[in-house]
């Protein structure tokens, strides 16, 4: 069965904060995606990654950075925490960017 | 940059009948997805139809596309109380490795 794992499933920080998602998967894919969602806005994309080291941003990148040192990897870093990112995360991977997208179960960040 | 716009936002049914969910879309695409996202929870992917695909099928699943109009209806039919979720369309751009871009979702409300 393919996974997509993340770290914590609920997250309670405080206001500044440094804070760390940490992604995995394991179906040796090329990209994988973070993503935060609210309601009533749907999914947005926040970084993704084609490749080992690689990043590109997505459409709210601000105040946020990724890394990917492994394949498998795929960190989002809050390096100041704000409460106006208190939301759901969404990482996901894929063989290909128009492929199919396979999510891990979600991060529920509050921050105080 | 959110391309995919579901409609309708909302939609609550009897168990048993069809649930008809709309997407509608700008540019032209690689592909087509449909997402289901359970409460709380990550999205799992449905279905994908390609751009020269009219019509696909999956167990109670009906998808069509239209690239004429732009647009694609997510057909569920014989719906069961297990059908409630949010469910999401995708579109892949016909412009290289670029990821996904998701629409809102479309509530779906399957009352027993």
């Amino acid at each position: 069965d393919v996974k997509v794992t993340q770290s914590s499933r609920y997250l309670v920080k405080r206001t500044g904060e440094k804070v760390f998602l940490e992604c995995v998967q394991d179906m040796d894919h090329e990209n994988m995606f973070w993503y935060r969602q609210d309601p009533g806005l749907g999914l947005r994309l926040i970084y993704f990654s084609y490749d080992v080291k690689m990043k590109e941003k997505g459409d709210i990148p601000e105040g946020y950075s990724v890394s990917r040192e492994k394949k498998e990897r795929f960190s989002l870093i809050l390096e100041s925490a704000s409460t106006n990112q208190t939301s759901m995360y969404l990482c996901a991977s894929s063989l290909q960017g128009y492929n199919e997208q396979f999510f891990g179960p979600g991060t529920r960040l509050t921050v105080l | 940059s959110q391309q995919g716009e579901e409609d309708p936002q909302a939609l609550s049914i009897q168990e048993g009948e069809n649930a008809t969910m709309n997407c509608s879309y700008k540019t032209s695409i690689n592909n087509l997805q449909w997402y289901r996202q359970n409460s709380g929870r990550g999205l799992v992917h449905l279905i994908l139809i390609r751009s020269n695909e009219r019509e696909k099928h999956s167990g109670r699943l009906r998808v069509t596309l239209d690239t004429s109009k732009k647009s694609s209806s997510l057909l569920i039919t014989a719906s069961r109380a297990a059908d409630t979720a949010s469910y999401f369309c995708a579109t892949a751009p016909d412009s290289g490795n670029t990821p996904l871009v998701f629409g809102k979702g479309t509530r779906l409300s399957v009352i027993a």
